[in-house]
């Protein structure tokens, strides 16, 4: 059973410039959940989607977006990217993103702002 | 904002030695659960523990849990340098926040957990 694939592994992007992460989850899951990891905040979660909903989102700016295609693969935008946007994003994938289930995390993307 | 705290923040110990992590959380939960995380990379979940479960085991790991005191432990029994990671907990699904809890794992700031050869 394949894990949570998420690509590109790094990236190195700079100020002003929009980027796009993809994140496959494990066949049959249809929520996938993405997550900010930085030294500073730790980890945030930003958004969650099921069925190509955002069903929930977190306390970040209206840069950050996602959305969900009818696969379950999802992608997350972040738009004028600025320096405090450098972070591990993880994505994490689960059954319902409900409480009764694990959840599998990818190997996150790395990026760099610089 | 970060669920709550983890302690210590650093552990270092020797190989065969226990390591006990500690864990306190804010609000009302449905599960906690474990995770371990090497040098930055993704996350491996360990353990999950339910509100109505008081303790659970898993291999080398013991889990414990007391809603009273909204806290959890992480037991790693004779540790082995390929456990040094960072470790978190994560509770999911507060029963009051309804739909605001789909997919949120709310996480502490970890453990750094370093076991010498």
């Amino acid at each position: 059973k394949a894990g949570v694939t998420q690509t590109p592994r790094y990236l190195i992007k700079t100020r002003g410039q929009q980027v796009t992460l993809s994140c496959s989850p494990i066949s049959g899951h249809r929520s996938v959940s993405w997550y900010q990891q930085t030294p500073g905040q730790g980890l945030q979660f930003l958004f969650e989607y099921f069925s190509e909903t955002q069903r929930n989102k977190g306390n970040f700016p209206g840069r950050f977006s996602g959305r969900q295609f009818s696969n379950s693969r999802s992608e997350m935008n972040v738009s004028t990217l600025e320096l405090g946007d450098s972070a591990l994003y993880l994505c994490a994938s689960s059954y319902t993103g409900g409480p009764n289930y694990g959840y599998t995390f990818g190997s996150g993307t790395r990026l760099t702002v610089v | 904002s970060q669920q709550g705290e983890e302690d210590p923040q650093a552990l270092s110990i020797q190989e065969g030695e226990n390591a006990t992590m500690n864990c306190s959380y804010k609000t009302s939960i449905n599960n906690l659960q474990w995770y371990r995380q090497n040098s930055g990379r993704g996350l491996v979940h360990l353990i999950l523990i339910r509100s109505n479960e008081r303790e659970k085991h898993s291999g080398r790991l013991r889990v414990t849990l007391d809603t009273s005191k909204k806290s959890s432990s992480l037991l790693i029994t004779a540790s082995r340098a390929a456990d040094t990671a960072s470790y978190f907990c994560a509770t999911i699904w507060d029963p009051n926040a309804g739909g605001t809890s789909y997919g949120k794992l709310t996480f502490g700031q970890g453990t750094i957990l370093t076991v010498h050869p």
